[in-house]
């Protein structure tokens, strides 16, 4: 069985641009949540999306947004980028049985210049 | 609250055991996950423990919970510099299907 795949895995975009990262779950999982790795904040939570609705979110700004597609592939979408949003986002995915095990990709390394 | 802590670092000799510790506050999770990041790579889960054991033994980790104290710990028996990575603490939160992690303890290993 495959596992979380992450597109792409490094990217470099310039402050003000807009960029969308890419998830594609476990086969048969459909739950997909989104992490944002930071040196000095850890492992911080940013939304979960079930069935295609966003289901949990963590506390971030509205620049960044999600969605999850029927075939329970994901896209998050952060706009107007800042230095600050540098980091590795990491998608994960459950099939929300076994609690909420959940399985992570190798990350999307985004550095904003 | 939510909340997971976790000590930032830890190095021990190769050959010797490596104890890492994690508190928690949610007393009402169900499963507690530890999780391992090598260098430029995304979360290995290792093993997870359900709320209602006090412990799990695979191969050469031992994951100890004292539901109690909110105390768990992952023990890894005669640590590999290959085990040099960081390792997380997580619980999943019932019912919100939520997993909080903490900080997370680089571990160093001495050849």
């Amino acid at each position: 069985k495959a596992g979380v795949t992450q597109t792409p895995r490094y990217l470099i975009k310039t402050r003000g641009q807009q960029v969308t990262l890419s998830c594609s779950p476990i086969s048969g999982h459909r739950s997909v949540s989104w992490y944002q790795q930071t040196p000095g904040q850890g492992l911080q939570f940013l939304f979960e999306y079930f069935s295609e609705t966003q289901r949990n979110k963590g506390n971030f700004p509205g620049r960044f947004s999600g969605r999850q597609f029927s075939n329970s592939r994901s896209e998050m979408n952060v706009s107007t980028l800042e230095l600050g949003d540098s980091a590795l986002y990491l998608c994960a995915s459950s099939d929300r049985v076994s609690g909420n095990t959940i399985y992570f990709g190798e990350g999307s390394w985004l550095t904003v210049v | 609250g939510e909340d997971v802590e976790q000590s930032l670092f830890l190095s021990v000799r190769e050959g010797d055991s490596s104890v890492i510790n994690c508190t928690y506050t949610d007393s009402s999770s169900t499963y507690l996950y530890w999780y391992k990041q090598e260098p430029g790579a995304g979360l290995q889960l290792l093993t997870y423990i359900f709320s209602n054991m006090d412990m799990k033994q695979d191969q050469r980790l031992t994951v100890l919970l004292n539901k109690k104290d909110k105390h768990l710990s992952l023990r890894i028996a005669d640590t590999q510099t290959g085990d040099s990575a960081i390792y997380f603490c997580a619980e999943s939160i019932t019912g919100g299907f939520k997993t909080i992690f903490g900080a997370g303890t680089r571990l160093f290993v001495k050849a």
